[in-house]
C-alpha cells in the first residue's frame, strides 16, 4: 500500500538555522506530494505540493523537490524563523486507486529565539 | 472568502453514545473529505463525498458513516462510541476532489471529540 515516513521530531533549531526535514515515500506510478503546515489549535495548511518527478514546490521560504530515483520530498528553509514553529506533514495522493491523502506521522519543528 | 467550517470545535460524549459532527466546505466547492487524527494513528482517511455521493471510503468500521447536503455542507456520523474514538476529526474541502493530480484541499479547524 501506500505510505510516507518522515523523520522523528521535534527538531529543535535557533533562529536563522537551516532547515530540512526528510520524507520518503512508497507508492506505485506518480503520487502528487504534498507538504502540509499545522499550528497549534489549528488545521492543516498546504505549504507547498509537486505533481510530477523533478518538480519544485516553494512558499513562504520553503522548498522541496519531488524526487522519483530516491522517492523522496524533503523539504528545506534557508531561515527558520520562531513563527515557523509547527507541527509539518508530509503527505501524498495516488494516481491509481483510492485516492485519498496519506500522511505521514508529523514533525514538530521548534524555533528558538 | 470564508473557510472550512467545523461544528462544534469541542464535544464531550459518553461510550455508547451517538455523535453528528458538520462541516461546511468553502463556497463552490463540490467534495468534502473526512479525516481522523489522533496521537497515535496519526492522520487516517475516513471518507469523501462529492456531489452527495460517497467517491472513496478508507478503512474505518461501519459505525462511522457520513452524508453530503445538495449545498455540499456535510455531516459525519459516529454511533455506538467507543474511547479510541477520541480525536481530532478534521473535514477538508476542495473544488473537484483528489481525483485530479496536485487538488488542493483546505481544511477545517476540526472537531475536538474525547469520549468518556
Amino acid at each position: 500500500g501506500n505510505s510516507v515516513t518522515q523523520m522523528e521530531g521535534p527538531v529543535t533549531l535557533s533562529e536563522e538555522a537551516f532547515l530540512t526535514i526528510n520524507c520518503t515515500y512508497t507508492a506505485t506510478g506518480y503520487p502528487s506530494l504534498f507538504w502540509y503546515v499545522q499550528y497549534p489549535g489549528e488545521g492543516l495548511q498546504l505549504l507547498l505540493k509537486a505533481t510530477k518527478a523533478d518538480d519544485k514546490g516553494s512558499n513562504k521560504g520553503f522548498e522541496a523537490t519531488y524526487r522519483k530515483e530516491t522517492t523522496s520530498f524533503h523539504l528545506e528553509k534557508g531561515s527558520v524563523q520562531v513563527s515557523d514553529s509547527a507541527v509539518y506533514f508530509c503527505a501524498l495522493i495516488p494516481d491509481t486507486g483510492r485516492r485519498a491523502l496519506t500522511f505521514g506521522s508529523g514533525t514538530r519543528l521548534q524555533v528558538q529565539p | 472568502k470564508a473557510g472550512v467550517t467545523q461544528t462544534p470545535r469541542y464535544l464531550i460524549k459518553t461510550r455508547g453514545q451517538q455523535v453528528t459532527l458538520s462541516c461546511s466546505p468553502i463556497s463552490g466547492h463540490r467534495s468534502v473529505s473526512w479525516y481522523q487524527q489522533t496521537p497515535g494513528q496519526g492522520l487516517q482517511f475516513l471518507f469523501e463525498y462529492f456531489s452527495e455521493t460517497q467517491r472513496n471510503k478508507g478503512n474505518f468500521p461501519g459505525r462511522f458513516s457520513g452524508r453530503q447536503f445538495s449545498n455540499s455542507r456535510s455531516e459525519m456520523n459516529v454511533s455506538t462510541l467507543e474511547l479510541g474514538d477520541s480525536a481530532l476529526y478534521l473535514c477538508a474541502s476542495s473544488l473537484t476532489g483528489t481525483v485530479f493530480r496536485g487538488t488542493e484541499a483546505f481544511f477545517g479547524q476540526g472537531t475536538r471529540l474525547t469520549v468518556v
